[in-house]
């Protein structure tokens, strides 16, 4: 019931494509999902999040759809360029929880 | 936002013996953890550093193999006892300013044990 089910693990895109990572959660507790960009060497940086009393967040490129009912949530990057081939993980946490759980984690390659 | 940094970035450890980690924050936060990240997988967190208690572990991670200590609100350390080949990974801190908000992380201390 704590687990976030992260898909696909990797992906590989032509630039200027709009990949697409998808989550899944159990825990309806859960009122916050952050999604975080990570490069080699580096640590997780936060890029985009949303809270469930909305459907959709647009940040630049990067956009959350979050479908509530289904416990599903999914990160859009639009006109994908070779700078966004990295690491991205989904994550969910509540506010009276103690930790975040993060999804598996999902392999960018956007191919020039 | 924080400024998170971590010393070293880097080291490489015999077997048998201890590796402590750094985190420093440069401003006050309510929330430090420490996760660890083995190559190309996800975190996994080994325990929230409270301030001015005992930390609060994972299942899996227990206090003699990775005692952590959190003296202020800017600062933490983790250290991993005992080393073994299993133990090399990336670890990482975070710090959080409240519940329910972003979290973010330092660099990351890559450890190899040999």
């Amino acid at each position: 019931q704590q687990q976030v089910k992260q898909s696909p693990q990797s992906l590989i895109v032509q630039k200027g494509g709009i990949p697409i990572i998808n989550c899944a959660y159990e825990n309806t507790a859960f009122d916050y999902f952050p999604w975080y960009q990570q490069f080699p060497g580096k640590g997780p940086a936060l890029l985009i999040a949303i809270r469930p009393d909305v459907s959709e967040k647009k940040e630049g490129r990067f956009t959350i759809s979050f479908n509530k009912s289904a416990k599903q949530f999914s990160l859009h990057i639009m006109d994908s360029q070779p700078g966004d081939s990295a690491t991205y993980f989904c994550a969910a946490s509540d506010t009276g929880g103690f930790k975040t759980i993060f999804g598996a984690g999902t392999r960018l390659f956007v191919k020039a | 936002s924080a400024v998170i940094s971590q010393k070293p970035s880097r080291d490489i450890c015999q077997r048998g013996t201890s590796l402590t980690i750094q985190c420093q924050v440069d401003s006050q936060v309510t929330m430090m953890f420490w996760y660890r990240q083995q190559p190309g997988q996800s975190l996994t967190l080994i325990a929230t550093a409270n301030q001015g208690s005992e930390a609060t572990y994972e299942s899996g991670f227990v206090i003699d193999k990775f005692p952590i200590s959190r003296p202020n609100l800017t600062f933490s350390t983790l250290t991993v006892s005992n080393l073994s080949p299993e133990d090399s990974s990336i670890y990482l801190c975070s710090v959080e300013f409240g519940r329910g908000y972003e979290q973010y992380f330092g660099p990351g201390t890559r450890l190899t044990v040999t």
